[in-house]
């Protein structure tokens, strides 16, 4: 089955710790990414790339880091500089500029830090 | 980037057709709208988006008004499956960002 895949589902984490998400895509697409969600609240960007080798930050990526040495693999580490890692995270991938561009989403990451 | 505004919760009788609609006053010519949509604590998925012209695809119509300040999303026959939060979205065609706002919560009932 073609898809992306996040794992855990749920993950626990005490305060002060680093912990790195997991975001695995076999549909051979370019461009992936990494959205945090907050209860009741929208999608907000934290990193993106178009390319392997190559990420661009989005709209909140302090204390986020990524990277991108596989165009399949696009984890994200969560550092201690994140005030509030406490959040929903999803991952979501698109095949290149020339083509489609829908958005794919994985199922998510439930990050609780304690 | 255009902000993109909708009603925070929508009723609509299963059966019936659904019609959740989308302001986009600060939409440039290059910005599509995008409709997610988000069934608890699952990844979003992916329904329609437009330009200027309305679509139709098997899950739903987009009718972008002329001037296209705003859109409407239709779900012709609105299921109990159907209840989820309906995000309208603006994305930049020279960017490619999502911007997501806070959504509708459509909720069909029996």
């Amino acid at each position: 089955d073609g898809g992306i895949t996040q794992s855990p589902k749920y993950l626990f984490r005490k305060e002060g710790q680093n912990v790195t998400l997991s975001c695995e895509q076999n549909l051979n697409h370019d461009a992936m990414y990494w959205y945090r969600q907050d209860p009741g609240q929208g999608l907000r960007l934290i990193y993106y790339s178009q390319i392997v080798n190559d990420f661009q930050k989005g709209d909140i990526a302090e204390g986020y880091s990524v990277s991108r040495e596989k165009k399949e693999s696009f984890p994200l580490t969560v550092t201690s500089a994140q005030k509030n890692p406490t959040a929903f995270y999803l991952c979501a991938s698109r095949p290149g500029l020339e083509k489609y561009n829908e958005q794919f989403f994985g199922p998510g990451t439930r990050l609780t830090v304690l | 980037d255009a902000k993109t505004t909708q009603p925070t919760s929508m009723d609509c009788a299963e059966g019936r057709a659904a019609n959740l609609p989308c302001n986009h006053s600060t939409i440039s010519g290059n910005e599509y709208v995008y409709w997610y949509r988000q069934i608890h604590s699952q990844g979003p998925q992916y329904i329609i988006h437009g330009l200027k012209n309305n679509e139709t695809n098997e899950m739903a119509s987009l009718i972008i008004t002329e001037d296209r300040k705003s859109s409407t999303l239709i779900l012709p026959h609105a299921t109990l499956r159907d209840t989820a939060v309906y995000y309208c979205i603006s994305r930049s065609r020279a960017t490619n960002k999502l911007i997501f706002g806070t959504g509708t919560l459509l909720a069909v009932q029996p």
